[in-house]
């Protein structure tokens, strides 16, 4: 089946620095992908969709300019978090569709876990 | 926009008892519901999923029901196992908008 990977699946950094998530299908091609954040206990929200050759659309109170995406190639997106704080940390999610499969085809990664220090 | 509550959000069920999870939408146009199990420090895993086309769809001990007139669906699971603890989310989706996800279900399968 579809496989989204993520990475790094966990990283710590420190306060003001800058983090980067990949998230890559790996065995089909994405034109969208989405990103998502998960606080503890928490359900998924959606920050944003990324677009292969195109802007991102942020989802209305997610700074733009803090998360910044980037879908370079129609497998890779990736999330920058620039200038992290201790609020920003999170259970991070990207999702693509394979819309070869059966279904809608819907496909998560595994999650990156920031936590800033 | 949509907005989908799901209930309970803790459920305790001895091994080799069912499960129900409850989900209901308010978009009518929504024509997509996946469920979705989440293991601690994972991504969601797609478990099951119904058109708005089907009333009830099943797989070996996991099973959907759609009642597109009350707006609700469920999620059914029968026998349960340990490995089945986890939490669970529903979703509601709608051709051309995007996934709204229920609040999770922390199921916990006592042995």
């Amino acid at each position: 089946g579809a496989v989204v990977s993520q990475h790094p699946s966990r990283v710590i950094c420190k306060s003001g620095t800058s983090v980067k998530i990949e998230c890559r299908s790996l065995d089909f091609q994405a034109t969208t992908m989405f990103w998502y954040r998960q606080f503890p206990k928490q359900s998924l929200m959606l920050m944003a969709t990324s677009n292969e050759g195109s802007k991102a659309t942020y989802e209305q109170g997610v700074e733009k300019d803090k998360f910044l995406i980037n879908h370079a190639s129609l497998t890779l997106s990736t999330l920058t978090v620039t200038s992290a704080h201790p609020e920003d940390s999170s259970f991070y999610i990207c999702s693509a569709r394979n819309p070869g499969t059966e279904g809608w085809g819907y496909t998560f990664g595994s999650g990156t876990r920031l936590t800033v220090v | 926009g949509e907005n989908v509550e799901q209930h309970p959000s803790t459920l305790s069920v001895q091994e080799g008892d069912s499960a129900v999870i409850k989900c209901t939408y308010s978009d009518s146009a929504s024509n997509y519901f996946p469920w979705y199990k989440q293991e601690l420090g994972k991504g969601p895993q797609l478990i099951i999923d119904i058109r708005s086309n089907v009333g009830e769809k099943k797989d070996q001990r996991i099973a959907v029901t759609l009642n597109k007139t009350a707006k609700h669906f469920s999620l059914h699971i029968t026998e349960t196992q340990p490995e089945d603890s986890a939490v669970y989310f529903c979703a509601g989706w709608r051709t051309g908008n995007q996934f709204y996800f229920g609040t999770g279900t922390s199921l916990t399968v006592i042995p």
